[in-house]
């Protein structure tokens, strides 16, 4: 069975700090990997996604992540945060890029000024 | 821009009613999905739809049908209602390959009293 572990519920940083946000994954095979963002009263938003290639991927709003399967990870990481990122991420696996997929319980984010 | 909507946003319903939650989309995607999410839990996949007619369950459809009578529009269907079906619903739609990606709704929350 595929699962997502978050192991971070709740993250404060402040604002032009880097940020980096866990997730873990377990999959029979070889994973799709997702992060999505959800800003207060809206749906989920793609970030990026994983599935070949190059390890490093870049997403939209200046995020990236790391797959590193040896540790069964998918990390997202920002170098430098801003008050608008404030939001829940949801890390998600799945089998391909629009079928079902397994959230995390997700972070939320919080960022001081 | 790709529009998944949710019919309403906001419901309160009793104990026993049956409830019908809409979700349109406007982009011609083949994959369709009902979510529910509650804090710390994450979003759970309740049903999914890959074609017209066609559904399976996800990982909680206990409680819970859908109908998807036209490729456009899946809808969750509540057949009595319980104050533990109290949440939050989202909608997505998305169509598989490389480039591709889920759309969600913006949520109906609803309320079981």
């Amino acid at each position: 069975a595929q699962s997502v572990t978050q192991p971070d519920i709740h993250i404060t940083v402040s604002e032009g700090a880097s940020l980096e946000l866990r997730c873990n994954y377990s999959y029979g095979a070889t994973p799709y990997l997702f992060w999505y963002v959800q800003s207060p009263g809206q749906g989920l938003q793609l970030l990026l996604k994983y599935f070949s290639g190059d390890t490093l991927v870049q997403g939209i709003k200046g995020f990236e992540a790391e797959f590193k399967r040896s540790q069964s990870s998918f990390n997202l990481r920002k170098p430098s945060v801003h008050w608008s990122d404030a939001a829940e991420y949801f890390c998600a696996v799945g089998p391909s890029t629009a079928s079902k997929l397994t959230f995390g319980t997700g972070t939320r984010l919080q960022v001081t000024l | 821009d790709v529009k998944v909507t949710q019919s309403s946003r906001y419901l309160v319903k009793r104990t026993g009613e049956k409830v019908f939650l809409e979700c349109v989309q406007d982009m011609d995607h083949e994959n369709m999905f009902w979510y529910r999410q509650d804090p710390g839990l994450g979003l759970r996949l309740i049903y999914f739809s890959y074609d017209v007619k066609m559904k399976e369950k996800g990982d909680i459809p206990e409680g819970y049908s859908v109908s998807r009578e036209k490729k456009e529009r899946f809808s969750l269907i509540l057949e009595s209602a319980s104050t533990n079906q109290t949440s939050m619903y989202l909608c997505a739609s998305g169509t598989s390959g490389t480039t591709g990606e889920l759309f969600f709704g913006e949520g109906s929350r609803l309320t079981v009293l």
